[in-house]
């Protein structure tokens, strides 16, 4: 089964700045790598899915980048809509979630 | 538009069982999975397992092997996840997500909450 590590847990960023959260599998998924939102009493949002595809509808704010076993999900320009909890999430093999990283807007 | 609609939120006590289900509208039901993912209170996101809803045969993550069925009423294009023998760790919400032969969950249902106490 593949670990996926996740970090940071918790960022506080100030409107307009730029995000980055970054996610490392214990083995190589290729680029089968999926980014999700989830906002508070919400269900996840998927934003991001393998082969850094945003997704219909989704603002070209949000991106990513990766491939093997290092990814990277970043949010340019962040707003105030942004805050909520991101997790990454391998598809390659048996599903796993990233521990989450929790975005506060200051 | 796509919709998953699951069932409304349940109190049990440890030993009793649970019937979450979760319907789904606005595409052929057998044309994607269902997965289902446990998040408990404060926690982050478990993916369970799925069940294929053209044969019905369901495949459990380790963790939810012997307690948990996966089953599905495909007429009603409505996938169900039973949990028997309740403990207080399985307080949790629980989520069906429709993912594609992918394995990418697209669309999620909004959430069915367990509480197990006695």
């Amino acid at each position: 089964e593949t670990t996926v590590t996740q970090s940071p847990a918790s960022l506080s960023m100030a409107v307009g700045e730029k995000v980055s959260i970054s996610c490392k599998t214990s083995t190589d998924i290729d680029d089968d790598m999926n980014w999700y939102q989830q906002k508070s009493g919400e269900a996840p949002k998927l934003l991001i899915s393998e082969g850094n595809t945003l997704r219909p509808g989704v603002p070209s704010r949000f991106s990513s980048s990766g491939y093997g076993t290092d990814f990277v999900f970043t949010i340019n320009n962040v707003l105030l809509g942004d805050e909520g909890i991101y997790y990454c999430q391998q598809s390659d093999n048996v599903l796993t979630f990233g521990s989450g990283t929790k975005l506060e807007i200051k | 538009q796509i919709q998953l609609v699951q069932s409304g939120p349940e109190l049990k006590k440890p030993g009793e069982s649970v019937k979450i289900s979760c319907k789904a509208s606005g595409y052929t039901f057998t044309d994607y999975a269902m997965h289902w993912v446990k998040q408990a209170p404060g926690k982050g996101l478990k993916w369970m397992g799925w069940i294929n809803t053209y044969t019905g045969k369901p495949t459990y993550a380790d963790d939810f092997k012997g307690r948990f069925v996966f089953s599905l009423e495909a007429s009603a294009s409505t996938a169900n996840l039973q949990i028997s023998n309740l403990k207080n760790e399985d307080t949790a919400t629980y989520f069906c997500a429709r993912a594609g032969w992918d394995y990418v969950m697209d669309a999620w249902g909004q959430g069915a909450s367990v509480t197990v106490s006695s």
